[in-house]
């Protein structure tokens, strides 16, 4: 299946920016959602497609995307921010529908 | 504002079968596709499969002989069984609503999960 690779850590200073990726070549084809994910709590969509908030989530998140590449952006990291985020998108190698998840990014804010 | 809930034995023998279901409130469950999601203890989420409200399917490869999903529309619920269970199968079981979103040609770009049960712990031991 295709994969969507994530870097595990990622640390930012409090009210610094932040960019978290995901690669993956169905990437190339299909746009990502991402998903902030804290201890105890349902996962929650913060960004799917091109760049697109779901209501309720803050203007500092913001998505991107080039070539085999998503990224999620922070701009303004608060302490409230640190947890797992996962991207999301279709596996691109099979002709049925399967979706994939990133192995996931603990993001630290310092 | 939509709402889902999972619910179902917290603890599953190995070898036996996994039956979880779904409740989705607030909202139908007409016109959407459901996903089940899991997470087991200490690693990343695992998509097992959708289902549409007309009862099509599709199902990650990897689990694919294992699992079934339902949907039962006059009750607003969706299920999961996974057959067969193993230590491997103890996880969080999450529920979500599942949108595909499509170009202005028609063609597919995305999906996205915007509505999430709060997960339910099941255990796989004898």
């Amino acid at each position: 299946s295709s994969e969507l690779t994530q870097d595990p850590t990622v640390s930012v200073a409090l009210g610094q920016t932040v960019r978290i990726t995901c690669q993956g070549d169905s990437l190339r084809s299909y746009s990502a959602s991402w998903y902030q994910h804290k201890p105890g709590q349902a996962p929650v969509l913060v960004i799917y497609g091109k760049n697109n908030r779901p209501s309720g989530i803050p203007d500092r998140f913001s998505g991107s995307s080039s070539g085999n590449t998503a990224s999620l952006t922070i701009t303004g990291a608060q302490a409230e921010d640190e947890a797992d985020y996962y991207c999301n998108s279709r596996d691109s190698s099979v002709s049925h529908p399967n979706w994939v998840f990133g192995g996931g990014t603990k993001l630290t804010v310092l | 504002q939509v709402q889902l809930q999972e619910s179902g034995p917290g603890l599953v023998k190995p070898s036996e079968t996994l039956s979880l279901t779904c409740t989705v409130s607030g909202g139908s469950i007409n016109s959407y596709y459901w996903s089940w999601i899991r997470q087991p203890p200490g690693k990343g989420l695992e998509w097992i499969g959708y289902i549409y409200y007309s009862g099509s399917t599709s199902y990650n490869p990897s689990l694919k002989s294992r699992v079934t999903i339902s949907v039962d529309t006059s009750k607003n619920q969706f299920s999961l069984k996974l057959s067969s269970v193993t230590a491997a199968d103890s996880a969080v079981y999450y529920c979500a609503r599942d949108i595909h979103y499509y170009d202005s040609s028609g063609y597919y770009q995305g999906n996205y999960f915007d509505y999430w049960g709060q997960g339910t712990l099941v255990t796989v031991s004898s």
